[in-house]
């Protein structure tokens, strides 16, 4: 158990559809990550927070939106969904953000768009 | 801008053999990770690797991280059906940790 906890487990929607991901971090973590997982995209960055403020950002679409509340768990927001949005989104958390040390990573949100 | 490649994308092994991964960067590294996902899993560290030369042991598994630090190299010794799963050497660009495809591993029993 990684300490950091993702819901829902999976989720099953239409496109054209709105959902939100949630993420709690590592007790203590001030840093949170969202990655996007497809099958013929590896292990793709989307953003990365640093406790509340944005702190990078990666090849996240603009229907994509995320933000890190002042009890540090996140959100991830798709909307206007697409079949191409299918994917496991994975959410991890580090103690810091800079890019060194290590990062937790959630069970991850299994999203299917039908 | 940088990139970093990771070789072989898949390798399939009998049990009992060795294997080798390697990431190679365009560009000098200021450190690299390892981590392995297995299969239905999520990425869990292994280690991470910050100084040129350095070379890191965990049991049957290897790390080296290159002279000139721009590549970096995972051994697995004597494979066994448990290290299946991909392996991926993310790097720090500017603070993001960027992950690749990684190389897929499977064990033959």
């Amino acid at each position: 158990d990684s300490g950091v906890t993702q819901t829902p487990k999976h989720l099953i929607t239409a496109t054209g559809q709105r959902v939100t991901l949630r993420c709690s971090p590592r007790s203590g973590d001030l840093s949170v990550y969202w990655y996007q997982q497809s099958l013929d995209q590896g292990l793709q960055f989307l953003i990365q927070y640093y406790n509340g403020e944005e702190r990078a950002k990666g090849n996240i679409l603009e229907r994509f939106s995320a933000q890190q509340f002042p009890d540090l768990h996140s959100e991830l927001n798709l909307s206007s969904l697409e079949l191409g949005d299918s994917a496991l989104y994975f959410c991890a958390s580090s103690l810091l953000g800079q890019g060194s040390g290590e990062l937790f990573f959630g069970e991850g949100s299994r999203l299917t768009v039908l | 801008g940088q990139q970093v490649m990771q070789i072989p994308q898949y390798q399939h092994v009998q049990e009992g053999e060795d294997f080798t991964t390697y990431c190679n960067s365009s560009t000098t590294l200021s450190n690299i990770q390892w981590y392995k996902q297995r299969p239905g899993g999520h990425p869990v560290f292994l280690i991470q690797l910050v100084k040129s030369g350095e070379v890191k042991k965990q049991k049957r598994l290897t790390f080296q991280f290159g002279e000139a630090k721009k590549n970096s190299s995972l051994h697995i010794t004597a494979t066994q059906t448990t290290d299946v799963g991909t392996y991926f050497c993310p790097y720090n660009q500017g603070g993001k940790l960027i992950f690749g495809q990684g190389t897929e591993l499977s064990v033959k029993p």
